[in-house]
């Protein structure tokens, strides 16, 4: 079945960029029969949608977020990846990738473990 | 944006008793809404999509019922390991697509 896996740096400095890559296997990413998702969660606390991409690139933001993040494919590797530019402390939180149905209706329904990111000098 | 508020915040139940989460939207989001299940140190779970559908392996003791405004997630007869905190998030007309705060299941 389809898993997904996120990488990237767990310690981040304030006003850098944050970047992870969401790995997927055990199926293709350019299969088009779903969105690719990032979502985080600061400790404690409950979940953000920051957005996702299409295979064809086609992207959606949190408005909140929109002027800082990207998401990006690449389809050659099966991944997907998150940058989000000017980070604070306030960007501290367990980072998820998921994957999301095209239709309004359907949920969320594979997600990666969580990687850790501690926005600190 | 659409605001969803969860409530109760916690709800303190035993197991074999039956629990009812509410997840209430701030405007219509007709039956886009899914709920998830997170336990500590875990990734969400989805339990529930399009308001009232089991998502692949989830058991019959969870039902969601709800449109427009109002939802409701139903474990009828809780086992052990429902104990966990659970979302709902709304997949209404645009992005963002938000979540609820969450109510956290607890054992009494």
């Amino acid at each position: 079945q389809v898993q997904l896996q996120e990488s990237g740096p767990g310690l981040v400095k304030p006003s850098q960029t944050l970047s992870l890559t969401c790995t997927v296997s055990g199926g293709s990413i350019s299969s088009g029969n779903y969105f690719w998702s990032w979502i985080r969660q600061p400790a404690g606390k409950g979940l953000e949608w920051i957005g996702r991409i299409y295979t064809s690139g086609s992207t959606n933001y949190n408005p909140t977020l929109k002027s800082r993040v990207t998401i990006s494919v690449d389809t050659s590797k099966n991944q997907f990846s998150l940058k989000l530019s000017s980070v604070t402390a306030a960007d501290t939180a367990v980072y998820y990738c998921a994957r999301e149905g095209l239709v309004a209706g359907d949920g969320m329904d594979v997600w990666g473990q969580g990687t850790t990111v501690t926005v600190s000098s | 944006e659409i605001v969803l508020t969860q409530s109760p915040a916690t709800l303190s139940l035993s197991p074999g008793e039956r629990a009812t989460l509410s997840c209430r939207a701030s405007q219509s989001v007709s039956s886009y809404l899914a709920w998830y299940q997170q336990k500590p140190g875990q990734a969400p779970r989805l339990l529930m999509y399009d308001a009232s559908n089991r998502a692949t392996g989830i058991p019959a003791r969870f039902s969601g019922s709800g449109s427009g405004t109002d939802f409701t997630l139903t474990i009828s007869s809780l086992e052990p390991e429902d104990f966990a905190v659970y979302y709902c998030q709304q997949r209404s007309n645009w992005p963002p697509y938000t979540f609820g705060q969450g109510t956290k299941l607890e054992i009494k």
